[in-house]
């Protein structure tokens, strides 16, 4: 079945630093590509998302890549802040699914001082 | 969380009790869905609906069904609750329609605990 694959699991950065989390999927019907951030006993929150005709997007700090061909997307985040911390999740549509997502395991970024 | 809530936002319940959860929204959004987070495998959808009285299994639908009566409200029933149930559940919703709009909102969140 469909798969997201998110890695890694965990990252550890210095403040002011970059961070990059990278996520593979298999469905190639797949067009709709979200990120989420949550925040320990919250909801995920959408911060960014790209769709299968564009290859880069970009809010502030905070960029998406996305290679169609070899089915792979990415999250950016540049000059950390503490208030980055939290656990972030990538997720695919589903081909012909009405927009049902499957989500990668998520990554625990922590920013440090 | 985009008009979102969902009560209870805590329960702890016996093994074998029913249990319904709700989630209601004020977005008019046409789209709502139930996941569950567990530990070491993020969010996986459970049932979802796409209009009132509409609704489809997900993932891991085994032992919950849904309702959907009203535009607003989407209710999660476990008939009879186990310890395997034991996850946090949030509630989604997306506008859906012929522009595509993919974007889901979660709501805050219910921890469940079947003892």
């Amino acid at each position: 079945g469909e798969n997201v694959e998110q890695h890694p699991s965990t990252l550890s950065v210095q403040e002011g630093d970059s961070a990059v989390i990278k996520c593979t999927y298999s469905d190639s019907a797949s067009n709709y590509f979200p990120w989420y951030k949550q925040e320990l006993g919250k909801g995920p929150q959408l911060i960014i998302d790209i769709r299968s005709n564009v290859g880069e997007k970009k809010d502030q700090r905070i960029a998406v890549t996305l290679n169609k061909t070899a089915k792979h997307f990415s999250l950016h985040i540049t000059e950390t802040q503490p208030e980055d911390s939290a656990v972030y999740f990538c997720a695919a549509s589903i081909g012909g699914s009405q927009g049902n997502l499957i989500f990668g395991k998520g990554t625990k970024l922590s920013v440090k001082p | 969380d985009a008009g979102i809530t969902q009560s209870p936002r805590h329960k702890v319940t016996e093994t074998g009790t029913p249990v319904t959860l709700r989630c209601h929204q004020t977005e008019n959004h046409r789209y709502m869905y139930w996941y569950r987070q567990d530990p070491g495998h993020g969010l996986r959808l459970i049932h979802y609906s796409y209009g009132v009285k509409d609704t489809d299994k997900g993932e891991v639908s085994d032992g919950y069904s849904v309702s959907r009566s009203k535009t607003e409200d989407f209710l999660l029933t476990l008939e009879s609750a186990t310890s395997s149930q034991t996850s946090v559940y949030f509630c989604a919703i997306s506008e859906g329609g012929s522009r595509g709009t993919y974007e889901q909102y979660f709501g805050p969140g219910t921890r469940l605990t079947v003892t």
